[in-house]
């Protein structure tokens, strides 16, 4: 196991609505990445946050928000949710000084009818 | 522009028998390499990494790849396939720069079918 976990596993929601998704990452891995992934696809990059600030973006949309707090816990935000969010979202911690190497939670399944 | 590209949607091996799972990539400069694994359901489980060094990586579960600069390829190998390495094989690549750049690009990911 990875140390990483996220929550809830799995979420329907409507379009238009607000989701907040959840991630726990281990002690000292304090780089945290967001990632989509569609059925089928290979994951995308969101976003990532390094001591709690955005270290950079993806090609998402400014809906698509997040927090890292100091005890190594994150959020995804997304707002005004569209059919097109339904996806795998996974959450990714990296180690201080080794942040290339990621380790990946089991994904929260967002489905919006 | 940064990408990665796995040529085969699936590779079908018989157990036992050598497996190898293809991956290409295009980035500026010297990249990181990475590959992951994926099961039903489940999230991406890390595999190996090339960072520098040997161009023969040894990872884990039996699992090795091999670094081509020329060919611009990061092939995934194992000697002999088990029925239980059937999942969803991703290719990933970074650039050593950090923000937007430095996080992992994927592929489309390979599914590998493993039979008694």
């Amino acid at each position: 196991e990875t140390g990483v976990t996220q929550s809830p596993t799995h979420l329907i929601k409507t379009r238009g609505q607000q989701v907040t998704l959840r991630c726990s990452s281990q002690s000292g891995h304090n780089t945290v990445s967001w990632y989509q992934q569609a059925l089928g696809q290979g994951p995308q990059f969101i976003f990532q946050y390094y001591r709690e600030e955005e270290n950079g973006r993806g090609n998402f949309p400014p809906r698509f928000s997040g927090l890292q707090f100091p005890n190594y816990s994150s959020e995804l935000n997304v707002n005004a949710l569209e059919l097109d969010d339904s996806a795998l979202y996974l959450c990714a911690s990296s180690l201080e000084g080794q942040p290339k190497t990621q380790y990946f939670g089991p994904g929260t399944r967002l489905l919006v009818l | 522009a940064q990408s990665v590209a796995q040529p085969e949607d699936q590779v079908n091996v018989a157990e036992g028998n050598p497996l190898t799972v293809k991956c290409t990539y295009s980035v500026s400069g010297n990249p990181y390499l990475f590959w992951y694994v994926q099961y039903p359901n489940r999230g991406l489980q890390f595999l190996l990494k090339y960072i520098t060094g040997d161009n023969l990586v040894k990872g884990s579960y039996g699992f090795e790849a091999e670094f081509n600069k020329s060919q611009t390829s990061f092939h995934l190998k194992k000697p002999s396939a088990l029925v239980s390495d059937s999942a969803l094989y991703f290719c990933a690549v970074s650039s050593r720069y950090g923000g937007s750049q430095g996080n992992l690009i994927f592929g489309k990911g390979t599914k590998l079918s493993v039979k008694p």
